[in-house]
């Protein structure tokens, strides 16, 4: 079975610096789909970025974006410029690309702070 | 992105009465959904993974007749908590999976979440 795991339970970041969440994760399969989702105190999840396994260039929306070092399972999420609407919890997530009702595989969270 | 709304956003129940939560994708057809638990603090427990007409797939652990799942059509699923007690209090949060066109593979969208409390 796949793992997800996310060893900063909390990080903090100054208002428009920069921030690196890490992620690494367990698994036997080539092919497959990985995510950073966001969830702000409102609690709804919001994706911020995807990386399909096959693809070698790292994905980049805006100011996120991931270091996907396959060979070493590990997929971090940066962000550029912080800022206070950044704060939330951010999920790291795995799902495999073999079936199509494989559900996603979470990560225990990374909680960010953004100091004004 | 595609918007999965959830209703309602927060239930208060007494002990022993049902509760449902509607879970409707608006701009796409999902085949797929999937109900999840959150405990405070905590990540996403996956429930059960729901396939539209047919029955839903519970994960280890989670009571198929405590938590009944309907996926009716291809945009509604509902999770109804069956004789609620204090310990099913609790976030649940449904998703929905849209398939990517010929960009291939498929996203999941999420609720907004309810807040169960069972008093």
């Amino acid at each position: 079975a796949q793992t997800v795991t996310q060893s900063q339970p909390e990080m903090s970041v100054q208002e428009a610096e920069t921030v690196t969440l890490s992620c690494t994760y367990d698994t036997s399969e080539s092919d497959y789909y990985l995510f950073w989702y966001k969830q702000p105190p409102s609690r709804q999840m919001i994706l911020v970025i995807r990386q399909e396994a096959y693809k070698q260039q790292n994905a980049t929306e805006n100011r996120f974006s991931v270091n996907f070092q396959k060979a070493a399972k590990s997929f971090s999420l940066k962000i550029s410029d912080s800022q206070l609407g950044d704060a939330a919890m951010y999920f790291c997530a795995y799902r495999s690309a073999n079936s199509g009702n494989t559900p996603l595989v979470f990560g225990k969270g990374t909680r960010l702070s953004v100091i004004a | 992105g595609a918007v999965v709304s959830q209703h309602p956003s927060r239930v208060i129940c007494k002990s022993g009465t049902s509760v449902k939560i509607e879970c409707r994708s608006l701009d796409f057809q999902a085949t797929t959904m999937f109900w999840y638990r959150q405990f405070p603090k905590k990540s996403l427990m996956l429930m059960a993974t729901s396939n539209e007409g047919s029955k839903a797939t519970y994960e280890q652990g989670v009571e198929k007749d405590k938590f009944l799942i309907n996926h009716a059509s291809l945009t509604l699923s509902t999770l109804t908590v069956t004789s609620a007690h204090p310990e099913d209090s609790s976030f649940y949060i449904c998703s929905a999976r849209v398939v990517l066109g010929e960009a291939g593979g498929n996203i999941q969208y999420f609720g907004a979440g309810t807040r169960l409390s069972v008093l």
